[in-house]
């Protein structure tokens, strides 16, 4: 079955800087990718979606990669900010169409002021 | 918009008792789904709705129960507690029934602590 694999351990950087968070899965290529922002006791917040043939797509200081050969999507936040401490997930479908949303364990990121 | 309710936010139950999870949207959206979020584990999907009168299991459905009478509402039923339940549960839904090609919204989760 389907596999999403984020990286577990925390992504600590400086204000300002890029922060990179990677989203690789294991089977079949899904159509469309999302990812989503979790503050602490809330619900996850979407934040972008990028389709299978959009290799880029951009939003304010986000950006998301898509890349069906490697099976990832990288997540880019540049300029980063304190306020963007926050867990990050990507989530795809679990098979072709199936309305099976699942979602990788989450990156959190610490932004250092 | 209210966009996803979910009541209560926070639960405890005895092991042994039932209880209903509520979820409610605003939005006419036609899919509705309900997770399991555990540390270390992510999100878990336990069942998902495509539309009224239509439920299909998730990756962790044994447990739970789910009905979908109306497009708004999506309870989430527990017929008897064990510690393993809990977690922290959250309800989302989508104006699209498949691919993964419309966002979720979710609610704010309600914390289940099972004794």
């Amino acid at each position: 079955s389907q596999k999403i694999e984020q990286n577990s351990e925390a992504l600590n950087i400086q204000e300002g800087k890029t922060a990179t968070l990677t989203c690789n899965y294991t089977n079949y290529s899904p159509a469309y990718l999302q990812w989503y922002r979790q503050d602490p006791g809330r619900g996850p917040v979407f934040l972008l979606l990028i389709r299978e043939n959009e290799k880029e797509k951009r939003k304010e200081r986000l950006k998301v990669t898509f890349d069906t050969t490697l099976k990832q999507s990288l997540f880019h936040i540049t300029a980063s900010q304190p306020a963007d401490s926050a867990t990050y997930l990507c989530a795809l479908d679990e098979a072709s169409n199936t309305g099976k949303l699942i979602f990788g364990q989450g990156t959190t990121l610490q932004v250092k002021p | 918009n209210a966009g996803v309710t979910q009541t209560p936010k926070f639960q405890v139950l005895k092991t042994g008792q039932s209880m209903t999870l509520q979820c409610a949207q605003d939005m006419n959206h036609e899919y509705m789904s309900w997770y399991r979020q555990d540390p270390g584990m992510g999100l878990r999907l336990i069942h998902y709705s495509v539309g009224a009168g239509i439920t299909d299991q998730g990756e962790v459905p044994n447990g739970y129960n789910v009905s979908r009478s109306t497009t708004e509402d999506f309870p989430l039923r527990l017929l008897s507690a064990a510690p393993s339940q809990t977690s922290v549960y959250f309800c989302a839904s989508s104006y699209s029934t498949g691919g993964g090609n419309s966002p979720l919204h979710f609610g704010n989760g309600t914390r289940l602590t099972v004794t």
